[in-house]
């Protein structure tokens, strides 16, 4: 069974500061892996993914995340925060071509402080 | 283009009442999927239609919670009766057939009292 898991439910940052939120996945078949944000009171959207084409994957908002296969890891980082990237961010994964069978991680509540 | 819309974006009920869920996918996909994340929990997956026909129900709780796609285009989810465990967000996704990553709507917060 695929899961994923996200390390730290609560990140804090100051404004300019390298964001780096973690997750890991587990999969017995490739995986197609993504993170999703949550801004208040709005439906998740996606940040990007990763379908097996290059391992670093650039999104919206300047985020980008690697997939380290040999890590099991596909950890979504930004250079510099801005204030507005304060969300909540989901990391999930799903098997090819199994486009329902999408499994999410607890979350991860980003904090950017002037 | 309008995104996945959800109906209503709040219910408050109280426990044994019967709460109907909408939601409106984007023209022309015909995956649509519903999840719920209870308060702090991850998000999880409930079931999956393509076009009318329910393709995945296993993330279905149990016998209370009834989905429906009639016509392929808007779903429901009720919940009947429901009860305290039931409280939480309920999400709308939907996605073209062969494409990978899901649109998802503002979700609807449900509180059983």
């Amino acid at each position: 069974a695929q899961s994923v898991t996200q390390l730290g439910s609560h990140v804090s940052v100051s404004e300019g500061a390298l964001v780096l939120l973690r997750c890991n996945y587990s999969s017995s078949v490739p995986p197609y892996l993504f993170w999703y944000v949550q801004y208040p009171n709005q439906g998740l959207q996606l940040l990007l993914k990763y379908t097996s084409a290059a391992t670093l994957v650039k999104g919206i908002n300047g985020f980008e995340a690697e997939f380290k296969k040999s890590e099991t890891s596909f950890h979504l980082t930004k250079p510099s925060a801005h204030m507005s990237d304060a969300a909540e961010y989901f990391c999930a994964v799903s098997d090819w071509g199994n486009n329902n069978d999408m499994r999410f991680g607890a979350g991860t509540r980003l904090t950017v402080k002037p | 283009e309008a995104g996945v819309t959800q109906f209503p974006s709040h219910s408050v009920i109280e426990k044994g009442q019967t709460v109907t869920l909408r939601c409106d996918p984007i023209s022309g996909h015909d995956n649509l999927y519903w999840y719920r994340r209870v308060m702090g929990k991850e998000i999880k997956f409930l079931l999956h239609f393509v076009k009318e026909s329910k393709q995945d129900e296993s993330g279905m709780p149990n016998n209370r919670f009834l989905a429906e796609r009639t016509g392929g285009t808007y779903s429901t989810l009720k919940v009947q009766p429901a009860e305290l465990e039931d409280s939480g967000v309920y999400f709308c996704a939907s996605s073209q057939v062969g494409t990978q990553g899901q649109y998802f709507g503002p979700g609807t917060r449900l509180l059983v009292l």
